[in-house]
C-alpha cells in the first residue's frame, strides 16, 4: 500500500514569499501524483498532477511541482503567495491503474496580508 | 463546482445508530469513491464502486458498507455508530477511463454523539 508524508503541517507566511511544500511517498512501483487544495468552506479541487513526462509540473494559480523519482518526492512550490492561497494542501498518490488515492495529513496554509 | 453532490451536508447520530450518506456522480463518471477525513487528517480510502460492484477497500470495519445504482449514484452506510466515526465523509467520482483525476464533492460531516 502506498504512504505519503507531509512535513511542516501549520506553514504561516506573508505576502509575496515564496512556498514550499514538501512530500514524499514510499510504494515501489509507477504512481500517479496529485496536489489538492481546500479552501475554508470549500471542496477539494486539483491544484496539479502527475501522471508521466516532463517532471515540473505546473498547476492552476501560478503553482508547480517537481517530481523526483530517486527521492520519492512531489514538493509543490509557487514562487509569490497570495492572501487567497490561504487554505489547506494535501498530497495525494495512486498506483497508474488504480484510482485509490492514498493523502497526506496535509499542510495548512495561512498568508497574512 | 465539481459536479459531485452530496447529501446531507450535516449530520448528527447517537452512537449504536446507523446512518447512510449519498453522493451523485459527475456526468459521465462510472467510479465513486468514498473517504474519511478526520479532523487534522487527511482523507482516508473507505472504498470504491465500479460498475455498481465494490472494486477495492481500505483498513475499515464491515460496518461500512455502500452500494452503487445504475446512474453510478452511491450510498456510504454505517451501522452500530461510534464516536470515532466523527469525520467528513467525502465522496469523489472518476471516470471511465485509468490514469485521471478525482472530482470531489463538499462533504458529509458526521458527528457522533
Amino acid at each position: 500500500a502506498q504512504s505519503v508524508s507531509q512535513h511542516n503541517h501549520h506553514v504561516i507566511l506573508s505576502e509575496a514569499a515564496s512556498l514550499e511544500l514538501g512530500c514524499n511517498y514510499s510504494y515501489g512501483g509507477t504512481v500517479n501524483l496529485f496536489w489538492y487544495v481546500q479552501y475554508p468552506g470549500q471542496h477539494l479541487q486539483l491544484l496539479l498532477k502527475y501522471f508521466s513526462g516532463d517532471p515540473l509540473v505546473k498547476g492552476i494559480k501560478g503553482f508547480e511541482a517537481e517530481f523526483i523519482k530517486s527521492k520519492f518526492s512531489f514538493n509543490l512550490r509557487k514562487p509569490s503567495v497570495q492572501w487567497s492561497d490561504t487554505a489547506e494542501y494535501f498530497c495525494a498518490v495512486n498506483a497508474q491503474g488504480n484510482n485509490r488515492l492514498a493523502f497526506g495529513k496535509g499542510n495548512q496554509v495561512v498568508v497574512i496580508p | 463546482e465539481t459536479g459531485v453532490t452530496q447529501s446531507p451536508t450535516h449530520l448528527i447520530k447517537t452512537r449504536g445508530q446507523q446512518v447512510t450518506l449519498r453522493c451523485s456522480s459527475q456526468s459521465g463518471h462510472n467510479t465513486v469513491s468514498w473517504y474519511q477525513q478526520a479532523l487534522g487528517q487527511g482523507p482516508q480510502f473507505i472504498f470504491q464502486y465500479y460498475r455498481e460492484e465494490e472494486n477495492g477497500r481500505g483498513n475499515f470495519p464491515p460496518r461500512f458498507s455502500g452500494l452503487q445504482f445504475p446512474n453510478y449514484s452511491s450510498e456510504l452506510n454505517v451501522n452500530a455508530l461510534e464516536l470515532d466515526d466523527s469525520a467528513l465523509y467525502l465522496c469523489a467520482s472518476s471516470p471511465p477511463f485509468q490514469n485521471t483525476e478525482a472530482f470531489f464533492g463538499q462533504g458529509t460531516r458526521l458527528t457522533v454523539v
